[in-house]
C-alpha cells in the first residue's frame, strides 16, 4: 500500500524568506502523480502544485516549486518570497497512475512571521 | 460561481441521530469523492463514484451510505451517529478519476 509521510508537523518562516516543506512517500508503482494542497484557516483545500512522476523536470507555479527525487521517493515544496497569506496547513498527496483516491500525508502547519 | 458546494457547512447533532450532507458540483465532472478529515487534520478517502457508479469504498462503517442521484451530486447519509463521527467531511470532484480533484468547502460535523 502506498504511504505518504510529512515529518515536519510545524514550520515557521519570516516574511519574504524561503521555506522548504518535506514529503516522502512509498510506492511500488512506477507511474503516479504527486500534489501539494494548501488548507488555510477557512479549511478550503486548494491545489498548489502537481508533479507527474514520468516528468524529470520539477514543477513550478509562481513562487512555489518542488524538488522531486524519484529514486529517493522525495517530494519537497519550496515557497519563495513567503507572504502572510501563505500561512496554512500544507498537505502532500499521492495518486496512482490509474487515478482515483488521493493519499495524504499528515500535514505541515506553516506560520509566516511579519 | 461555486464549483463544488456542500450543505450544510456546519452540522451539530446528538448521538444516535441520522443526518445527511449534500454535495453538488457544476464543473461537469464525472467522478466525485468523499473524504474525512479527523481532529488531527488527517485526510482519508471514504468513497468515490464515477458516473453514479461506486468505484471506491474504503473501510468505512456501513452506517455511512453514499448516494449519487446523478453525476453532479453525491450525498452522504450517516445513520446512528457516534461521537467518533465528529470530523470535517470534504466532497471533491474530478473530470475523470485521472484528473485533479477540486474540493468543496467542507462540512464540520459535531456529534454531542
Amino acid at each position: 500500500a502506498q504511504t505518504v509521510t510529512q515529518s515536519q508537523p510545524e514550520m515557521s518562516v519570516q516574511e519574504a524568506e524561503t521555506v522548504t516543506l518535506s514529503c516522502t512517500y512509498d510506492t511500488s508503482e512506477s507511474d503516479y502523480y504527486l500534489f501539494w494542497y494548501k488548507q488555510p484557516p477557512s479549511r478550503q483545500m486548494i491545489l498548489v502544485i502537481r508533479q507527474e512522476a514520468y516528468k524529470q523536470q520539477n514543477a513550478t507555479e509562481n513562487r512555489f516549486s518542488v524538488n522531486f527525487q524519484k529514486a529517493a521517493k522525495s517530494f519537497s515544496l519550496k515557497i519563495s518570497d513567503s507572504q502572510l497569506g501563505d500561512a496554512a496547513m500544507y498537505f502532500c498527496a499521492y495518486r496512482g497512475y490509474q487515478g482515483g483516491k488521493l493519499i495524504f500525508g499528515q500535514g505541515t502547519e506553516l506560520s509566516v512571521k511579519p | 460561481d461555486t464549483a463544488v458546494s456542500q450543505t450544510p457547512k456546519y452540522l451539530v447533532t446528538q448521538m444516535g441521530n441520522d443526518k445527511s450532507i449534500k454535495c453538488e458540483q457544476n464543473l461537469g465532472h464525472d467522478t466525485m469523492y468523499w473524504y474525512k478529515q479527523d481532529s488531527k487534520k488527517f485526510l482519508k478517502i471514504m468513497f468515490s463514484y464515477n458516473n453514479k457508479e461506486l468505484i471506491i469504498n474504503e473501510t468505512v462503517p456501513n452506517r455511512f451510505s453514499p448516494k449519487s442521484p446523478d453525476k453532479a451530486h453525491l450525498n452522504l447519509h450517516i445513520n446512528s451517529l457516534e461521537l467518533g463521527d465528529s470530523a470535517v467531511y470534504f466532497c471533491a470532484s474530478s473530470k475523470q478519476r485521472f484528473y485533479e480533484q477540486y474540493f468543496g468547502p467542507g462540512t464540520r460535523l459535531t456529534v454531542t
